[in-house]
Formats: structure tokens, C-alpha cells, sequence
């Protein structure tokens, strides 16, 4: 069964650093992109960046540029989402999902996601 | 940038009935390239429809998808207790990849 782990909710202050891990089973991680989308409270989804694990090649949308940081351990599966200084704006829950297929011949670098990650929960709150 | 806006915002509709969801792009979306998704409270968004009209694996035929370049629809023939969620479509046809805003389909 392919899978998308995500870690656990988490609670910081404003300007603490945070680094949330999604964990992918069940395929060939490094032949998948991987993205990452914020929900925020009772509100709409919105693509934050993807990642491709085989070579940490990593595209952002222009909202979240320079906002977040994405990145992969292709050794243990794993991709991240990271903060160096958090907002009480940054407070949403934040999905990973599994993106395109890349093969020796093609490559769908945008694609719809499936499956999704459980969610993560990031408060911010002082 | 492509936006999209889905329309109704909110669907109040019984069991049994017929459900119509439309998605409008700002611009062509390649090649078909559109997907839907569900979204139920406390849950993960499930991929329904990509390709404007393939169901994802699993996906019961009551879904189906239609529609090319700005004008989209998602039509849910007979709604089942459990369809009353969230829907969303999104576009990766070109980058940014975008969502619609979502409609909400409740029970009338």
C-alpha cells in the first residue's frame, strides 16, 4: 500500500524554528515527486512546492519562495517542510502528497496528488 | 498565473439528487490537465478525478469529470450520504499548480 506518514502536531512561538517530516512507503520514493500544500483554519488548499527525491530538485510557488524550505533524505524516504522563523500566520495544517512520475524517458514534473499525507498540525501562538 | 474559481460555494441538495460542480479557469488549462479532489472534516483531500475525466482507482462511477480549456464540471449523479464534503479542483497543466476555492456540498 503506498503511504505518506506524517509527523505529529506541534505547538511553537513566533520566530522558533520547525521542521515537519513526511515519511513515504509502499513505492519507489525516489521515483515520485513530492509535495507539500497549507490548509489554514476552515479555509481552501493552496501548493506550497514540490520536491524530487532522486536529486532534491525543488520548485516553490512564488507565495511560499523564500518563506519555507523543502527538502528530502532519499536514504530514509523522507521529505521536509521547514520554517527558520515562524509566524502566528504560519498556523494551518500542512499536507504532503505524492506528485508525478519521473522514468529514464519522461518526467511529470506538475501533476495531481495521490495519495496524501495524514496532515500536520502547526500552531503558532505566543 | 492561472486562477481558478469554483462555483456554487455551497450546494444544498438531498440525498439521491443530482450534484454539479463547475470550475472556471483564467486561462486554458493544457491538455486537459485538471484534477478533483474530496475533502471530508478531519480528513485528507482523496484524489477523485484527474485528466479533466479519469477516476482515480477506486472511485465510484457516480463521479465523473468533464470539461476543456477554462470550463470544468464535476457531476456526482446519485449523492450518497457519505459525498457530503468539500470539493476542490486544481490545475498542473503549468506552474504555480492551483486550487479552486472549494464548493461545499450539504445536506438539504
Amino acid at each position: 500500500e503506498v503511504q505518506l506518514v506524517q509527523s505529529g502536531a506541534e505547538v511553537k512561538k513566533p520566530g522558533e524554528s520547525l521542521k515537519i517530516s513526511c515519511k513515504g512507503s509502499g513505492y519507489s520514493f525516489t521515483s515520485y515527486w513530492i509535495g507539500w500544500v497549507r490548509q489554514m483554519p476552515g479555509k481552501g488548499l493552496e501548493w506550497m512546492g514540490i520536491i524530487y527525491p532522486g536529486d532534491s530538485d525543488t520548485r516553490y510557488s512564488p507565495s511560499f519562495q523564500g518563506q519555507v524550505t523543502i527538502s528530502a533524505d532519499k536514504s530514509i524516504s523522507t521529505a521536509y517542510l521547514q520554517w527558520s522563523s515562524l509566524k502566528a500566520s504560519d498556523t494551518a495544517m500542512y499536507y504532503c502528497a505524492r506528485g508525478g512520475y519521473c522514468s529514464s524517458t519522461s518526467c511529470y514534473l506538475y501533476n495531481w496528488f495521490d495519495p496524501w499525507g495524514q496532515g500536520t498540525l502547526v500552531t503558532v501562538s505566543s | 498565473e492561472i486562477v481558478l474559481t469554483q462555483s456554487p460555494g455551497t450546494l444544498s441538495l438531498s440525498p439521491g439528487e443530482r450534484a454539479t460542480l463547475s470550475c472556471r479557469a483564467s486561462q486554458s488549462v493544457s491538455s486537459s490537465y485538471l484534477a478533483w479532489y474530496q475533502q471530508k472534516p478531519g480528513q485528507a483531500p482523496r484524489l477523485l478525478i484527474y485528466g479533466a475525466s479519469s477516476r482515480a482507482t477506486g472511485i465510484p462511477d457516480r463521479f465523473s469529470g468533464s470539461g476543456s480549456g477554462t470550463d470544468f464540471t464535476l457531476t456526482i449523479s446519485r449523492l450518497e450520504p457519505e459525498d457530503f464534503a468539500v470539493y476542490y479542483c486544481q490545475q498542473y497543466g503549468s506552474s504555480p499548480l492551483a486550487f479552486g476555492g472549494g464548493t461545499k456540498v450539504e445536506i438539504k
